[in-house]
């Protein structure tokens, strides 16, 4: 099983902040997934195939990586961006997320 | 649009069953698959399997085998997980999702079903 590890687990950002959430794999996977989830709601998939926004996602968001490596940027932290996200890979069984890491507005 | 209604909570007794509804809308049932994924309350999420209501195919986590069943009724574009042997472990959210085609993620979640486990 192909371990994924997010940090931080935590942090806060504040509006205008450039902000940069990164997934670690215990072995190379082929893409990394993100899903964003907001307290008490579904999670929704916010980036995919490592790079491309899902539909609705604002551009100042971004995805990049590649092997064990992958990262999730916010290019200036805006107040509807506090949830938690977690990354995701479907390279191989069984499908694995990561612990999450909560982004809270300072 | 696609629309994933999931049935509501549940609360039962450990050593029960508890069978889970997710309802599709807004595409074809039987060409996506769906998926499971459990999540502890302040936890992070946990995959649990898929069906492929297409053919009934399904898949299910190492640690889900012999716990969860899932079932499809083409019918009435409704996919079913049965959570069986019940312990307070499986207190849980559950979420149905449906795999984006030609791809390995989940793009359209229901919008999760509480199953608490307590005699």
């Amino acid at each position: 099983e192909i371990v994924l590890t997010q940090s931080p687990t935590t942090m806060a950002a504040s509006p205008g902040e450039k902000v940069t959430l990164t997934c670690r794999a215990s072995s190379s996977v082929s893409y990394m997934h993100w899903y964003q989830q907001r307290s008490g709601t579904s999670p929704k998939l916010w980036i995919y195939e490592t790079s491309k926004l899902a539909s609705g996602v604002p551009n100042r968001f971004s995805g990049s990586g590649s092997g064990t490596s992958y990262s999730l940027t916010i290019n200036s932290m805006e107040t509807e961006d506090a949830a938690t996200y977690y990354c995701q890979q479907g390279s191989s069984y069984p499908w694995t997320f990561g612990g999450g890491t909560k982004l809270e507005l300072k | 649009q696609v629309q994933l209604q999931q049935s509501g909570a549940e609360l039962a007794k450990p050593g029960t069953s508890v069978k889970l509804s997710c309802k599709a809308s807004g595409y074809t049932f039987t060409s996506y698959y769906i998926y499971w994924v459990k999540q502890r309350p302040g936890q992070g999420l946990e995959w649990i399997g898929y069906i492929y209501p297409g053919n009934g195919g399904t898949y299910y986590s190492e640690k889900f085998k012999g716990k969860a069943t899932f079932t499809a009724d083409t019918s009435s574009s409704t996919a079913y997980m049965l959570l069986g042997s019940l312990t307070p472990e499986d207190s849980a959210y559950y979420f149905c999702a449906r795999l984006r085609a030609g791809t390995n993620v989940m793009d359209a979640w229901g919008q999760g079903a509480s199953v608490t486990v307590s005699s």
